[in-house]
């Protein structure tokens, strides 16, 4: 078990610019999940996947920011025309789906910590 | 409104010192509750969680935390803290077949002192 992995662990960039990250989840984990974190705050959720399907999105994903999980294994998060509220900590979860009506748990990667200039 | 409080921001305890931290969730469905734990620039480790049972749970590094549905509280405790103990503190709150989403609270910061 190799754990969550998010790549890069760092960009920066300028305003408007197109930024994309990727997430690996754990091998055998068919959820995965979209975090954004800013700074002194919890988490918030983005979006999820069970295997390739995207189950819910989050109001705060604006029309800019685009997920994919083409073949319900790794995920990419796109933002374009990045904004200065934009730079944030951008965290990956994963999860197996529960059985017997309980629910997961999440394990996360180590972020992606977007800065827009 | 589906909510997790941490009324706590910061604070600072003695190396040795037992330790709470206080969670209240207002949550609709049956709720489901988790304790992660951030250090700096880091992602973040699960401590515990509670699903049914027992409403006292153990977790990792020695940590425990008790559920009490009428004070709708998932506070997270420890007899001992120890230096290393000092990150950041995430309580999070999830439902049953609501696709797993977890709403969490804005955290606590845990200094130790020597």
């Amino acid at each position: 078990d190799t754990g969550v992995s998010q790549d890069p662990r760092h960009k920066i960039t300028k305003r408007g610019q197109n930024v994309t990250f990727r997430c690996d989840p754990i091998s055998e984990h068919n959820r995965l999940y979209w975090y954004r974190q800013t700074l002194g705050q919890g988490p918030e959720f983005l979006t999820y996947f069970q295997n390739e399907a995207q189950l819910e999105k989050s109001r705060l994903l604006s029309d800019r920011f685009s997920a994919e999980r083409p073949k319900g294994s790794f995920s990419t998060l796109e933002i374009q025309r990045t904004e200065q509220g934009d730079s944030a900590m951008y965290l990956c979860a994963s999860s197996s789906t529960p059985g017997g009506g309980s629910t997961d748990t999440q394990y996360f990667g180590p972020g992606t910590r977007l800065t827009v200039l | 409104a589906q909510s997790v409080t941490q009324p706590d921001i910061h604070i600072t305890v003695s190396e040795g010192a037992s330790l709470e931290l206080r969670c209240n969730y207002s949550y609709g469905a049956t709720p489901y509750l988790f304790w992660y734990v951030q250090s700096p620039g880091q992602g973040l480790q699960l401590l515990l969680k509670y699903f049914s049972g027992d409403t006292l749970v153990q977790g990792i590094k020695g940590f425990e935390a008790e559920f009490k549905r009428s004070q709708s509280s998932f506070n997270l405790r420890k007899p001992s803290v120890h230096w290393s103990d000092a990150a950041e503190y995430f309580c999070a709150v999830g439902a049953r077949n609501q696709g797993g989403k977890l709403i969490f609270g804005q955290g606590t910061e845990l200094s130790v002192k020597p």
